[in-house]
């Protein structure tokens, strides 16, 4: 069975400083993964998401996430944080034989401090 | 607008007091889900529907009951709600159940039972 591990149930960043946020996964197989981000109040939006074609996926809003198989782990990163990325990621895998289910970490919520 | 919408979005309801919260997705999507969402577990899922009149269990599915006559609704029904079922619950669609499709989701909806 496949699961999703996030490192740090919060992270605060400066304005302007890089964002990195931890996603491992543990599977038999490479799984498909996602990048979800939920603002206040809001349903999850997806940010990005690792199909099996390239390593370095990019997203909306200048995110990036890079999978590395040898590490099983698929971080998502930002090099400049703004004031509206805080929010809660979610990170999340699927794997081919799963029927479209998600199976999501805890996740993280970003605080950004000025 | 291509969305997916819930009602309600709030509703503070008493133990083993019925209750449907509705779901409608206007994208044409096949698949359909619904997740509940509580600090420190992520998302996990409830229900999922392939396509109309095809449901199946997620990893939550106990209290539940959902229905799928048409391809834009997707129900969720809880017929004797319990205090445990406090959450925050989304609906989901994709256009079909493979696992590199991109889930949509719904605004949420908080439910307080009492």
């Amino acid at each position: 069975a496949q699961s999703v591990t996030q490192l740090g149930s919060h992270v605060s960043v400066s304005e302007g400083a890089l964002v990195l946020l931890r996603c491992n996964y543990s599977s038999s197989v490479p799984p498909y993964l996602f990048w979800y981000v939920q603002y206040p109040n809001q349903g999850l939006q997806l940010l990005l998401k690792y199909t099996s074609a390239a390593t370095l996926v990019k997203g909306i809003n200048g995110f990036e996430a890079e999978f590395k198989k040898s590490e099983t782990s698929f971080h998502l990163t930002k090099p400049s944080a703004h004031m509206s990325d805080a929010a809660e990621y979610f990170c999340a895998v699927s794997e081919s034989d799963s029927w479209g289910k998600l199976q999501f970490g805890a996740g993280t919520q970003v605080v950004v401090t000025p | 607008e291509a969305q997916v919408t819930q009602n309600p979005r709030y509703l503070i309801t008493v133990t083993g007091k019925k209750l449907t919260v509705t779901c409608s997705q206007n994208m044409n999507h096949e698949y359909m889900s619904w997740y509940r969402q509580d600090p420190g577990l992520g998302l996990r899922q409830i229900y999922y529907s392939m396509n109309v009149e095809v449901t199946d269990k997620g990893d939550v599915p106990e209290g539940y009951k959902v229905s799928r006559k048409e391809k834009r609704n997707f129900p969720l029904i809880l017929e004797s709600p319990s205090p445990n079922q406090t959450s925050l619950y989304f609906c989901a669609s994709s256009q079909a159940a493979f696992s590199t499709d991109t889930q949509y989701f719904g605004p949420g909806t908080r439910l307080t039972v009492l």
